[in-house]
């Protein structure tokens, strides 16, 4: 079985400053590793995804993440942020075997509040 | 890019009423639909799994006579709830996935409010 932490709930970040939201997965079997951002009323949209190569994975708006294996680590970043950047940010993993019939977990999700 | 249209985007219907959920692939073929709930401030909670033209996998504690789902087609997949009642009020959203597309596309959501 598999499952993911995200244990800030809530970060608080000045716009332009650079902002870095943690996920830990923990799975006995090899993992694809997935970024959703979620803004009010809406669905979740994919920001970046981790298959298989290169463990630095770039996304849309700016977002990147690194896959850690030795940490069990998948932790999101972009340099600079800004106030559109205000959502809820959920991590997700599921195993990757079986093509894509196996069910997503996610974590408890971080909202990301930016001020100005 | 892959696309799952989800409707309607909001419904309010009275206690003992049933109301359908409807989630399309537009631009793939989705052999794998997720129905997700979710409550205000929460992560999702995953209520079934479907495969086109099989029966739903219900997670544990989902009541599969309550919320029916249906995926006939490629392409269409149904949310029933059933009877509703005001503690089905929630958000709920369906991913599609393919075995060409491992994205999980996620439709943009259904608020239910029963009254």
């Amino acid at each position: 079985a598999q499952s993911v932490t995200q244990l800030d709930s809530q970060v608080p970040v000045f716009e332009e400053a650079p902002v870095e939201l943690r996920c830990n997965y923990s799975s006995s079997v090899s993992v694809y590793l997935f970024w959703y951002v979620q803004y009010p009323n809406q669905g979740l949209q994919l920001l970046l995804k981790y298959l298989s190569g290169s463990t630095l994975v770039k996304g849309i708006n700016g977002f990147e993440a690194e896959f850690n294996k030795s940490q069990t680590s998948f932790h999101l970043r972009k340099p600079s942020v800004h106030i559109s950047d205000t959502a809820e940010y959920f991590c997700a993993v599921t195993p990757n075997y079986g093509g894509a019939t196996n069910k997503l977990i996610f974590g408890t999700g971080t909202l990301l509040a930016v001020q100005p | 890019g892959a696309v799952v249209s989800q409707h309607p985007s909001w419904v309010i219907c009275k206690s003992g009423t049933s109301v359908k959920i409807e989630c399309r692939s537009l631009d793939f073929q989705a052999t794998t639909m997720f129905w997700y709930r979710q409550f205000p401030k929460q992560s999702l909670m995953l209520m079934a799994t479907s495969n086109e033209g099989s029966k739903a996998t219900y997670e544990q504690g989902v009541e599969k006579d309550k919320f029916l789902i249906n995926h006939a087609s490629l392409t269409l997949s149904t949310l029933t709830v059933t009877s509703a009642h005001p503690e089905d009020s929630s958000f709920y959203i369906c991913s599609a996935s393919g075995q060409a597309h491992l994205g999980y596309t996620f439709g943009s959501g259904t608020r239910l409010t029963v009254v």
